[in-house]
């Protein structure tokens, strides 16, 4: 079946330029959480969406960053006055946490690059 | 404070070695552990995980073990193949809410 899917793959956006990330998760998943990698390091938690749950958003690291749900589906990441340190990968994940066993699936990624 | 700390940064093993990555957390609360393989521009993949009420669990190649009182963990690959020369990352979790992440361990598998 499908898999977690993300667009765009690659963004190049000029400082100050507000960008728009969207995740498709995989249908039926709960749960979705967006990661941001920065070149060559580890995965930070941004935000998580759980069900009708209020959102964890304890990882933004600003408030130019938001994210929404919508319908419990699709997810847009909006990063607001960008800057060059907002440059890094941007990670969707989804997984089902059905007796908290199942697995988060990873989309591919967007590659942002704030010039 | 970082949450998860990884080592080594990169490794370098011969196929058909031992590949050993490892990983101490400071939350006694994490109650998932998983690891992680990335391919160059791909996203993660779960590799395997271990809750803590378990010292060891072992699929195929690949073994978690998991010392509760140290609070550590690591991965060990056996028999490495260069198709495992990949990125690995290990996490811990708390009823799957945040994830927190090492900081990658770049494997290099030599043939």
């Amino acid at each position: 079946g499908a898999g977690v899917s993300q667009s765009p793959s690659n963004k190049v956006t000029e400082k100050g330029k507000d960008v728009e990330l969207r995740c498709d998760p995989i249908s039926g998943h709960t749960a979705l959480y967006w990661y941001r990698q920065s070149l060559g390091q580890g995965l930070e938690f941004l935000i998580y969406f759980q069900g009708n749950s209020a959102p964890d958003k304890s990882g933004l690291p600003s408030d130019r960053f938001s994210a929404e749900r919508t319908g419990g589906s699709v997810s847009t990441l909006t990063i607001q006055r960008t800057q060059q340190e907002d440059s890094a990968v941007y990670l969707c994940a989804s997984s089902l946490v059905r007796d908290r066993t199942d697995t988060q699936y990873f989309g591919p990624g967007t590659r942002l690059t704030v010039l | 404070q970082q949450q998860v700390k990884q080592s080594p940064q990169s490794l370098i093993v011969q196929k058909g070695g031992i590949s050993i990555i490892n990983c101490a957390y400071e939350n006694t609360a994490f109650d998932y552990f998983p690891w992680y393989q990335q391919f160059p521009g791909k996203g993660p993949a779960l590799l395997i995980a271990i809750r803590p009420d378990v010292s060891e669990k072992k699929e195929g190649r690949f073994t978690i073990s998991f010392n509760k009182s140290a609070k550590q963990f690591s991965l060990h690959i056996m028999d490495s193949q260069p198709g495992d020369s990949a990125t690995y990352f290990c996490a811990a979790s708390r009823n799957f809410n945040k994830f927190y992440f090492g900081s990658g361990t770049k494997l290099n598998v030599k043939p």
